[in-house]
């Protein structure tokens, strides 16, 4: 297995562009989540999908912040447009029953 | 609302000390309950879990023992290892909520040899 596939790894980009993270959760698994760590808030559960519908999305912490799952393999999180205090690492998270699987992350960077 | 509370870290142990990491939760009914490793570089891996007051959960020689009076899982290690420096997150998972996870901030173990 695979396990939980993010991409891209590492993302710099400059404050106002638009940044696209990506998730692929383990195949089968009907939740997915998406979570933000910063060194000063630690991990904050940004919004989870079960079955592909957002179920809780009070997380996200603006309109400048999106997230969709198209299908039970992929999901997107969207910054438009990104500014410096977005700067984390976003870890995507799936499981079925049980224990989630996380991600390696994507590592933002937003100068 | 529901929250986790961890020690504050960094920890710092000689490899064959003894490892606690305190960890106290507030929720309401009966939430599941967790510890996380994250690797440098690396995503978070589940270590144990337990799902009910006095069940105690049990991976690579880690313990925690979900203490409902005292509101508490606290993770044990009778003898740390070089390998096992990495952040530590305790988490709950809050009855019938979907199989949300809220985390504690984490606690940073460095093992020395």
């Amino acid at each position: 297995d695979a396990g939980v596939i993010q991409s891209p790894r590492h993302e710099v980009t400059e404050m106002g562009q638009e940044v696209t993270l990506r998730c692929k959760p383990i195949s089968g698994h009907n939740s997915l989540f998406w979570y933000r760590q910063t060194m000063m808030r630690g991990l904050e559960l940004l919004i989870y999908f079960n079955n592909n519908v957002p179920i809780d999305d009070s997380g996200m912490p603006e309109d400048r912040f999106s997230a969709k799952m198209p299908n039970a393999s992929f999901s997107t999180l969207k910054i438009q447009p990104s500014e410096p205090r977005d700067s984390a690492v976003y870890f995507c998270a799936s499981t079925l029953t049980g224990p989630k699987y996380f991600g390696p992350g994507t590592r933002l960077t937003v100068t | 609302g529901d929250s986790v509370t961890q020690m504050e870290g960094p920890v710092t142990l000689s490899e064959e000390a003894f490892l606690t990491i305190n960890c106290t939760y507030t929720a309401t009914g009966y939430p599941s309950l967790f510890w996380y490793v994250q690797y440098p570089g690396e995503g978070l891996q589940l270590l144990l879990k337990a799902t009910k007051a006095d069940d105690k959960g049990s991976n690579k020689g880690f313990e925690a023992t979900y203490r409902k009076e005292t509101t508490s899982f606290h993770l044990e290690k009778g003898s740390v290892q070089v390998s096992d420096s990495a952040v530590y997150f305790c988490a709950l998972s809050p009855y019938n909520q979907g199989g949300k996870l809220i985390f504690g901030q984490g606690t940073e173990l460095s093992v020395k040899p």
